[in-house]
Formats: structure tokens, sequence, C-alpha cells
């Protein structure tokens, strides 16, 4: 099983929908749990944590279900400028590698007018 | 103004001539990484430094050296490119604090 699974996509939305992304990890012990996005050609950036008790900024609220080991965002009110990928990073448990992120391979998100 | 710089941005060379992709940090962390992003395999980590002087693997390793001699600078070189190295290169920067990485800019390299 690889260590963060993502779904590929392409998700193709119109704009004002909600659209949620899920991201499975293989790592029990892991500790830490981020989205980033990138924009076509460009760096990833960090979008938000994800927290235990689970998070919300605006449009965005990510979920983390340890019994389940995925962690989950939810995008509300869909943009144009939300078109990007999105990738799922997770940190495992403490130790020399605690700060070797691993990352998934991103859902790439289209939001259509 | 926090910045993450990669030089050159774009490069195109051929087969078996050395180079080097610097990066620079001006944000005193102490953590950095390497990484190479393809399409269909994500990023994938080359190599990382925790701090001066102490550089490890990552994932994929073969073909690249780094060195890290200054808390600001940790260049990727790679001795002799081969065409399976085109790619697209990024340097980041670790926040240990809260665990967010920086990215620079990217280099995008084709070795013909």
């Amino acid at each position: 099983r690889k260590e963060v699974e993502q779904d590929p996509g392409p998700f193709n939305v119109p704009e004002g929908a909600t659209v949620a992304f899920n991201c499975t990890y293989s790592n029990s012990a892991s500790q830490s749990f981020f989205w980033y996005r990138q924009d076509c050609r460009k760096e990833p950036k960090l979008l938000m944590s994800v927290y235990s008790s689970g998070n919300e900024d605006g449009r965005f609220t990510a979920q983390l279900n340890r019994a389940s080991q995925y962690i989950s965002l939810l995008i509300r009110d869909s943009k144009l400028s939300d078109s990007a990928t999105y990738l799922c990073v997770v940190i495992p448990a403490s130790g020399a590698g605690s700060y070797q992120l691993t990352f998934g391979k991103g859902t790439k998100l289209s939001v259509i007018p | 103004e926090a910045q993450v710089t990669q030089n050159p941005r774009y490069l195109i060379t051929v087969t078996g001539k050395k180079l080097t992709v610097t990066c620079s940090q001006n944000m005193n962390h102490e953590y950095m990484s390497w990484y190479r992003q393809d399409p269909g395999l994500g990023l994938r980590q080359i190599y990382y430094s925790m701090n001066v002087e102490v550089t490890d693997k990552g994932d994929v390793p073969e073909g690249y050296k780094v060195s890290r001699k200054e808390k600001r600078n940790f260049p990727l070189i790679l001795e002799s490119p081969s065409p399976n190295q085109t790619s697209l290169y990024f340097c980041a920067v670790t926040d240990r604090l809260y665990n967010e990485q920086f990215f620079g800019p990217g280099t995008r390299l084709t070795v013909l």
C-alpha cells in the first residue's frame, strides 16, 4: 500500500459547487497532516493544517479520521480561482526522519464557469 | 520578505555536463530539502539537510549530490546529468516549529 494516496482527478465542478477530496495514509503512527495547493507550473504552498478536531478556514474545511487513516478537504462555494492541484501531506511519527514530509500525488480541481 | 530562491529557473543541458542548481533562504531555518516533481509520480525527496554539514539521502538520491556549508545555501549538484533527470526541481525550507514547508519557485531542467 502506498504511503499517501489521493484520487488524481481531475475533478471538474461548476462555480458554486461543493467538492471534497480524500487522502489515505498507511502509517498509523503519522502525527501531522496538511493540505498544500499547487498552481500550474508553480511551487506548492501551504493551504491549511489538519487538526484532530477538524478545522475550518473560510470556505475550506479539513478533517482527520485517525481510525480510518484518512484526511479530507471540503471546499464550499467553489470559485474559478480554486482551480489547482491539491496535495495531501503527512509527517510520520517523531524520530530522525520526522521532518520528512510525504506528499500525495495530488488531486486536480478545475472549477468551470 | 521571507524567501527561498533558486537559480537557474530554467536550464537545458546535455548529457554528462556537470551542473549546479543553487538554493538560498533568508528565513534562518535549519532544515532544507530538494525535491523533484514528475507527472504521475508527484513530489519525491532527493536529499535533505537538518543543519550545516548534516545531509542525508531522501527517496531518490541516485545521480545527485548536495552540500551544506552554510545555513542559508543548499546547492544541488548533478555531476553527470542524464535524460532521466529531466524534471521540475524544488528546493524547500521547513519551519520545524509549525512543520510548514516553504518552497522555492522551481527549476525546470531538461537534459538532452
